[in-house]
């Protein structure tokens, strides 16, 4: 079981608006750290998405934005496109670990 | 431009030892810290733990801990991952990746490591 929880799938069809939401606890998310995500197409490597919550790295179209609010946080996509289908993740810092964490990521099917 | 750039695939034997590595250009090496990250077929990521080459401080995820050993030579820019005695129970992608304040900017392009008899 992760740390972080996350939906296993999530689906939309092109041009609509998914969430994908991400649940901690009082030890991550509910302690004040900030919420990191990632998009893993088919095949290669994860990619920065969002970091510290609803912050997009230069290239990453305005489509994504982030958001938190207590134990949990949520990505958003919207305008679909076909190319946006992938694994998402989100990470953050467990305290009572001491150290990051994943959640165990979610497929988004566009259809 | 920041480049990870990692071993190549491995395949080896349970009871194998192996060290993998991970070179970094294009920044400092010394002054970021390098994340190993493990994701086994069809599942997802798990953060094994980190180094900073600065100093070589270590730290790992209690689910890593005692399990594999993380080092890196700053004279050459490399980090590494290493088994003493590999299971098959290891077989996965290995990713490196740069920490930036709490986050991965920067991934290697990953190692598939195969233990099988």
């Amino acid at each position: 079981q992760s740390v972080l929880t996350q939906p296993p799938s999530v689906s939309g069809a092109p041009g609509q608006r998914v969430t994908i939401s991400c649940t901690g606890s009082s030890s991550n998310i509910g302690a004040g750290y900030d919420v990191h995500w990632y998009q893993q197409l088919p095949g290669t490597a994860p990619k920065l998405l969002i970091y510290a919550n609803s912050n997009r790295p230069s290239g990453v179209p305005d489509r994504f934005s982030g958001s938190k609010s207590g134990t949990s946080a949520s990505l958003a996509i919207t305008g679909l496109q076909a190319e946006d289908e992938a694994d998402y993740y989100c990470q953050s810092y467990d305290s009572s670990l001491s150290g990051s964490v994943f959640g165990g990521g979610t497929k988004l099917t566009v259809l | 431009e920041v480049q990870l750039v990692q071993s190549g695939a491995e395949v080896k034997k349970p009871g194998e030892s192996l060290k993998i590595s991970c070179k970094g250009s294009g920044y400092s090496f010394t002054t970021y810290w390098i994340g190993w990250v493990r994701q086994m077929p069809g599942k997802g990521l798990e953060w094994m733990g980190i180094i900073y080459p600065g100093d070589s401080d270590t730290r790992y995820s209690p689910s890593f801990q005692g399990q594999v050993t993380i080092s890196a030579d700053k004279s050459i820019s490399t980090a590494y991952l290493q088994w003493s005695s590999l299971k098959a129970s290891d077989t996965a992608m290995y990713y490196c990746a740069r920490k930036e304040g709490a986050h991965f900017a920067y991934w290697g392009q990953g190692t598939l490591v195969t233990v099988s008899s």
